[in-house]
């Protein structure tokens, strides 16, 4: 069974500032990775995704995320936030290549950015 | 496209009363999830349809959570008798294909017994 920990359920950052937010996940066989983002009252939305290949993927609006395997983490950065970057952040893995279509998340961490 | 919705936005009822949630998922998508969110238990995943046919329902709470999907442009998720405790928001999600495709969620239905 794969399992996701997001420890920092809060991460308060100033405007411009650097960021990192710390994914670990737990499963026995090859994954995918994914980052959601969930503003207020709405639905999650994929931000960025790890299948293979490169470990670094990058998002449209300047967050990366590194896979590292050998730590089983799949962290998020982004060097200088916005006010508008405020929201909730899921990380989330499923089984890649295998019968099971299940998304497993974390249990999120609220982004709060202050000017 | 105008992404998955979900009906009602929020309900309101009494415990013992039952509630019905719904959902329209994209169209041509062939995979539909449903996702409860509460502040204690996270996101979590109760029941989701591949090509209309429930595949996995171990996540549904109780006997009574049941879902269907008679066709592939809706499903219902259904609560008799609602509880208390089954205040949350619930998510429906739908997905085109394997594995490694985005989920597109819906905005919710905020569901809230009194």
């Amino acid at each position: 069974a794969q399992s996701v920990t997001q420890l920092d359920s809060q991460v308060p950052v100033f405007e411009e500032a650097p960021v990192e937010l710390r994914c670990n996940y737990s499963s026995s066989v090859s994954v995918y990775l994914f980052w959601y983002v969930q503003y207020p009252n709405q639905g999650l939305q994929l931000l960025l995704k790890y299948l293979s290949g490169s470990t670094l993927v990058e998002s449209i609006n300047g967050f990366e995320a590194e896979f590292n395997k050998s730590q089983t983490s799949f962290h998020l950065r982004k060097p200088s936030v916005h006010i508008s970057d405020t929201a909730e952040y899921f990380c989330a893995v499923s089984d890649a290549g295998g019968s099971s279509y299940k998304l497993i998340f974390g249990s999120g961490t609220r982004l709060l950015v202050r000017p | 496209d105008a992404g998955v919705i979900q009906s009602p936005r929020h309900e309101v009822t009494e415990m013992g009363q039952e509630v019905t949630l719904r959902c329209k998922p994209i169209s041509g998508h062939d995979y539909l999830f449903w996702y409860r969110q509460t502040m204690m238990r996270g996101l979590e995943l109760l029941i989701y349809f591949n090509n209309n046919v429930p595949i996995d329902d171990s996540g549904m709470p109780e006997d009574r959570f049941s879902a269907k999907m008679p066709n592939a442009s809706f499903s219902t998720l259904k609560i008799q008798p609602s509880e208390p405790r089954d205040s949350a928001v619930y998510f429906c999600a739908s997905r085109d294909g394997p594995d490694n495709s985005p989920l597109h969620f819906g905005n919710g239905t905020r569901l809230t017994v009194t």
